[in-house]
């Protein structure tokens, strides 16, 4: 299986601030990650696909890029509605994994 | 717009057998995959499995002796079958479309399932 290794696990922030989660593979998966927020009680939603491909409705302020084994999700200028937990998936080879998370909290 | 709807018991007792159904609304369930999903109370997701409109099933090799996952077209849904359970099984279930980009887009809410005697 492809691990996923996602850091910081936990990350305090505040509105405005700009940061970066790193989503680190054990082995290549080309372009073919996904980006999820999540909030408690919810479903996960796709933010970015592919990459660095934006799902429709999600502000320009969320941007990722990367290829291989690293990847990184970054949020410039957060807002309130960006405190959530934060996954990778992989969507390379079967089976299907995700990262470990990140929970970005309000400082 | 597309929706879907996990449906089934929330409390299956330690042994027995999970099951669950996804309705699947505003779309057709062919020329799709459709997967289930499971995240433990505070923890990450795992990928349990997929079916194909066909009948065409792939399984996460961790679950694979006791998980099947079946499709009904007639029904537009798909169902989850997860025997011999155990309290570590105890989790959100989710389904989800995979998109013809092979990502997932639409998620249904998710049902708590608990495993307890």
């Amino acid at each position: 299986d492809i691990q996923l290794t996602q850091s910081p696990s936990f990350l305090s922030a505040s509105v405005g601030d700009r940061v970066t989660i790193t989503c680190r593979a054990s082995q290549g998966i080309g372009s073919h990650l996904a980006w999820y927020q999540q909030n408690p009680g919810k479903a996960p939603q796709l933010l970015i696909y592919d990459t660095s491909t934006l799902q429709t409705g999600v502000p320009s302020r969320v941007s990722g890029r990367g290829s291989g084994t690293e990847f990184t999700l970054t949020i410039t200028s957060l807002q309130p509605e960006d405190f959530a937990t934060y996954y990778c998936q992989q969507l390379h080879t079967y089976p299907l994994t995700f990262g470990g998370g990140t929970k970005v909290e309000i400082k | 717009q597309v929706q879907l709807h996990e449906s089934g018991p929330g409390l299956v007792k330690p042994s027995e057998t999970l099951s669950l159904t996804c309705i699947v609304s505003g779309d057709s369930i062919n020329s799709y995959y459709w997967s289930w999903f499971r995240q433990p109370p505070g923890k990450g997701l795992e990928w349990i499995g997929y079916v194909y409109y066909s009948g065409t099933t792939n399984y996460n090799p961790s679950l694979k002796s006791r998980v099947t996952i079946s499709v009904d077209t007639s029904k537009n849904q798909f169902s989850l079958r997860l025997t011999s359970v155990t309290a570590a099984d105890t989790a959100v279930y989710y389904c989800a479309r995979r998109e013809f980009s092979r990502y997932y887009y639409y998620w249904g809410q998710g049902t708590l399932v608990t495993v307890s005697s």
